[in-house]
């Protein structure tokens, strides 16, 4: 069975970009998290959704993020306008509800804004 | 705030020693606990969990809780230099399903 699978692996982009991140959660997960991992701050919730709900985005560090899952197969994190600080590994994660609270992660997305 | 705390490393063992990581939580009511490895450059991978007080054994892993002190260990037997990684405490806050906190990470190397 296929894991939570990311695009794109690698991103650079310049300051001022756009940049959309995209995940894909393990078939049948019905729960999708987007944490943020940097070395200052470890891994943090960024978002997560429920059913394609979003429950809680109170990790969002601003404005200038946003997530979307307008299917239960398919979820974007966009970053408009991007800034060097938001530089770091972004991991998409999925849980079934039914099976405890075992989350897997992707692969992840390490963008660079320079 | 809900936190986990993690001593940053490194932890060096020698191979084929115990290596033992800790972790502490804010919440005493706290539900479940989780351990993953991330080696360097790849995604966190689930080693095991722990729901009760006391000790749960799979392979030369062992989970070790301690609700009353807030703490939670993951002990290593026979550490091997394949073992070495940052290891990542969670902790789920709330019963049901809401999200994990992690720690910020253990980085343990075994040295040959």
């Amino acid at each position: 069975d296929a894991g939570v699978i990311q695009s794109p692996r690698h991103e650079v982009t310049e300051m001022g970009q756009e940049v959309t991140l995209r995940c894909k959660p393990i078939s049948g997960h019905d729960y999708l998290f987007w944490y943020r991992q940097t070395m200052m701050r470890g891994l943090e919730l960024l978002i997560y959704f429920n059913n394609n709900v979003p429950i809680d985005d109170s990790g969002m560090p601003e404005d200038r993020f946003s997530a979307k899952m307008p299917n239960a197969s398919f979820s974007t994190l966009k970053i408009q306008p991007s800034e060097p600080r938001d530089s770091a590994v972004y991991f998409c994660a999925s849980r079934s509800g039914y099976m405890g609270n075992t989350i897997y992660f992707g692969e992840g997305s390490w963008l660079t804004v320079v | 705030q809900k936190e986990v705390e993690q001593n940053s490393g490194p932890l060096s063992v020698p191979e084929g020693a115990i290596a033992s990581l800790n972790c502490t939580y804010s919440d005493r009511g706290s539900q479940s606990f989780f351990w993953y490895r991330q080696y360097s450059g790849k995604s966190p991978e689930l080693i095991m969990s722990i729901y009760s007080n006391g000790d749960k054994e799979d392979g030369r892993f062992t989970a070790q809780l301690n609700k009353a002190s807030q703490y939670v260990s993951l002990l290593i037997r026979d550490s091997q230099p394949s073992d070495s990684a940052t290891y990542l405490c969670a902790v789920n806050y709330e019963a049901g399903n809401t999200p994990l906190v992690f720690g910020k990470g253990t980085r343990l190397s075994v040295i040959a």
